[in-house]
């Protein structure tokens, strides 16, 4: 049962362009969402994260934007960089206690590959 | 520099050999974790640690175990590896439970044939 989706695998994007990375979830307990970004041969790395309570949280050149109803939230990269090629992660936590507190679901990651 | 460590960083064995993958983090973080990556399927967790002799299962706790005896070490334990643990491990931590922001090791690849 994947609690957390990222249907496309991988996306290619042109320098300078947007990037749009997406992500869906099913657990309606989910109430912090986090974006890791992973290079080959390296672990993943905190990227940007936002609480339920808010529907965008923006950082330099990255924003996430969260959809409560639909269950839905994206990573926006403006303008995307050579550098931010790397697989993308989207992951969801439910703060409410329970064996579940602080326990992080990830999902399948999205390839991203950025062209000069 | 603050940093996880994990070794091997990669690993070829055969089915029925114990191994330990070590973690080390030099945070002073309470909480610890470990993942498994595959393709289509994202990290899943295997075991966690909220603290010194604080373990419990994740999402996938089958064929590994796992101990947390001093707090910055949370070793990762196949006593009886067997194919369908060859994956891409990851030992991550955190400041405590209720932090979310963990931070990754470089991984293990691991084959076991």
């Amino acid at each position: 049962d994947q609690q957390v989706k990222q249907n496309s695998p991988s996306l290619s994007v042109q320098e300078g362009r947007i990037s749009i990375l997406n992500c869906d979830y099913t657990n309606s307990m989910f109430d912090y969402f986090l974006w890791y970004k992973k290079y080959p041969a390296e672990g993943p790395t905190f990227l940007i994260s936002i609480s339920s309570i808010k529907d965008k949280n923006e950082d330099g050149r990255f924003t996430v934007f969260l959809n409560k109803s639909a269950k839905h939230l994206s990573l926006h990269i403006v303008p995307s960089q050579p550098g931010d090629s790397a697989v993308y992660f989207c992951a969801a936590s439910a703060r409410t206690g329970g064996t579940s507190y602080g326990k992080l679901t990830f999902g399948q990651g999205t390839i991203l590959t950025v062209h000069p | 520099e603050a940093q996880v460590t994990q070794n091997p960083r990669y690993l070829i064995t055969v089915t029925g050999k114990k191994l330990t993958v070590t973690c080390s983090q030099n945070m002073n973080h309470e909480y610890m974790s470990w993942y498994r990556q595959d393709p289509g399927l994202g990290l899943r967790q295997i075991y966690y640690s909220m603290n010194v002799e604080v373990t419990d299962k994740g999402d996938v706790p089958e064929g590994y175990k796992v101990s947390r005896k001093e707090k910055r070490n949370f070793p990762l334990i196949l006593e009886s590896p067997s194919p369908n643990q060859t994956s891409l491990y990851f030992c991550a931590s955190s400041r405590d439970r209720g932090s979310y922001e963990q931070y990754f090791g470089p991984g293990t690849r691991l084959t076991v044939t």
